[in-house]
């Protein structure tokens, strides 16, 4: 079956930067398009950005382009996604997820922790 | 940005009646090329990730309960569950996925009366 599994979580410095990672398994990870959101305590999920895996063609939100990179390594089937410049508005639960292009979330991660503290 | 606002924030009701959660978008998620509506509701549970129950608006996910529905087109949705149990009690939140950036509904807590 679909399965994602991100990295363990991260506890940063403001400043700094954190890439989370997400392998996947199960499904055709080059037809795929992996998503990824966050979700800060008691917030509503926010969209960071996409790539399409099989084209390596990232899309952000324009709230974190100067600072987000998404990419993927088809070698081993894991996304990336890496936030630079952290400040303490960053702590959240970091979420990869799978979708078709414009299509809905058929998979999700079990969540990135990452708290940024001085 | 379109922006999801559900209604109501929290809701309590008691096993085996309606819950009804309605989601409303400030703009059309529905494309007329091919009559779909890009609108999918998930169910989160705490400390899990959020569970894919309904795509396409009104669409069934393979292996959810019957007693999970979805309706609406356009800017207005619901979802409904038809007859609650106690391991439906989770938060649910719309999605858009028409345009970028997507984006979601805060969020309904249901939980029993």
């Amino acid at each position: 079956q679909m399965q994602l599994v991100q990295s363990g979580p991260e506890v940063k410095k403001p400043g700094t930067s954190v890439k989370v990672s997400c392998k996947a398994s199960g499904f055709t990870f080059g037809n795929s398009v992996m998503q990824w959101v966050r979700q800060a305590r008691g917030q509503r999920l926010e969209w960071i950005g996409w790539i399409v895996v099989g084209s390596d063609n990232p899309k952000y939100a324009q709230k974190f382009q100067e600072r987000v990179t998404i990419t993927r390594d088809m070698s081993t089937s894991t996304a990336y996604m890496e936030i630079s410049s952290l400040r303490s508005e960053d702590t959240a639960v970091y979420y990869c997820a799978t979708s078709n292009y414009f299509d809905r979330y058929d998979s999700w991660g079990q969540g990135t922790l990452v708290t940024v503290s001085s | 940005d379109i922006v999801m606002t559900q209604a109501p924030d929290s809701l309590a009701v008691s096993l085996g009646e309606r819950a009804t959660i309605n989601c409303k978008s400030s703009q059309s998620v529905l494309y007329s090329s091919n009559n779909k509506n890009y609108l999918a509701w998930y169910q989160q549970k705490p400390g899990q990730p959020p569970k894919l129950l309904i795509y396409w608006a009104s669409t069934r996910e393979s292996g959810v309960p019957d007693r999970f529905s979805g309706s609406g087109s356009g800017t207005d949705f619901t979802l409904t569950i038809s007859r609650l149990q106690a391991e439906d009690v989770a938060v649910y939140f719309c999605h858009q996925y028409y345009v970028i950036p997507q984006t979601f509904g805060q969020g309904t807590k249901v939980e029993i009366k």
